[in-house]
């Protein structure tokens, strides 16, 4: 069972515009939450995490949003530029529950185009 | 530079073959994790390890072991009783296992495991 959903595969946004990346959790347990960046044959760089007790946390240009009724975050990144394509991965841990590892979710794929 | 080594960086494995993928971290952290990553799939997480001479399986550690005798090192053996070893390895450390501050996870860059 996936608790860490990322429905959209792949996601095309024009350079200058706003790049939303959305993610989805099922275990309420869940309450720190990460964005990793990936380039190909490369590991993953973190980016942006941020913790149950906020519903927001930014950094330059990468904005996160957490709705906790929702169960839901995304990622925001304003504005997108070609050097931003990349497959970006959320995942979520909880200090209570399952505290040595971070549940990754799919992935989705970002591609800014000119 | 402090960081994370992973070798080969291209691995090719025969039928029935055992294979060792070499991870190497100079961080000074204690924890070390060994992830998969297929097409269109998440990081599954195979093995992990809190400190030397100790560690944990993940959700798919069948068909694999580690090891663990040094800090710095965590090796990832494939074993033929993993039969579909094709993917992406990721190897990756954090100071604690603990992920509920400002912990997170340090990446490798990877190698890639192929089938002949």
């Amino acid at each position: 069972d996936q608790q860490v959903k990322q429905n959209s595969p792949s996601l095309s946004v024009q350079e200058g515009r706003i790049s939303i990346l959305n993610c989805d959790y099922t275990n309420s347990m869940f309450d720190y939450f990460l964005w990793y960046k990936k380039y190909p044959a490369e590991g993953p760089t973190f980016l942006i995490s941020i913790s149950s007790i906020k519903d927001k946390n930014e950094d330059g240009r990468f904005t996160v949003f957490l709705n906790k009724s929702a169960k839901h975050l995304s990622l925001h990144i304003v504005p997108s530029q070609p050097g931003v394509s990349a497959v970006y991965f959320c995942a979520a841990s909880s200090e209570s529950y399952n505290t040595d590892k971070l549940i990754f979710g799919t992935g989705t794929r970002l591609q800014v185009f000119p | 530079d402090g960081g994370i080594t992973q070798s080969p960086k291209y691995l090719f494995r025969k039928e029935g073959q055992n294979v060792t993928l070499s991870c190497e971290q100079n961080l000074n952290h204690d924890a070390m994790y060994w992830y998969r990553q297929d097409p269109g799939q998440g990081l599954r997480l195979i093995y992990y390890s809190q400190i030397v001479n100790d560690f944990q399986k993940g959700d798919i550690a069948e068909g694999y072991s580690v090891s663990r005798e040094k800090k710095e090192s965590f090796p990832l053996t494939v074993t033929s009783a993993q039969k579909n070893p094709t993917a992406f390895y990721l190897c990756a450390s954090s100071y604690d296992t603990g992920f509920g501050g400002n912990e997170k996870l340090f990446f490798g860059s990877g190698t890639q495991l192929s089938v002949l």
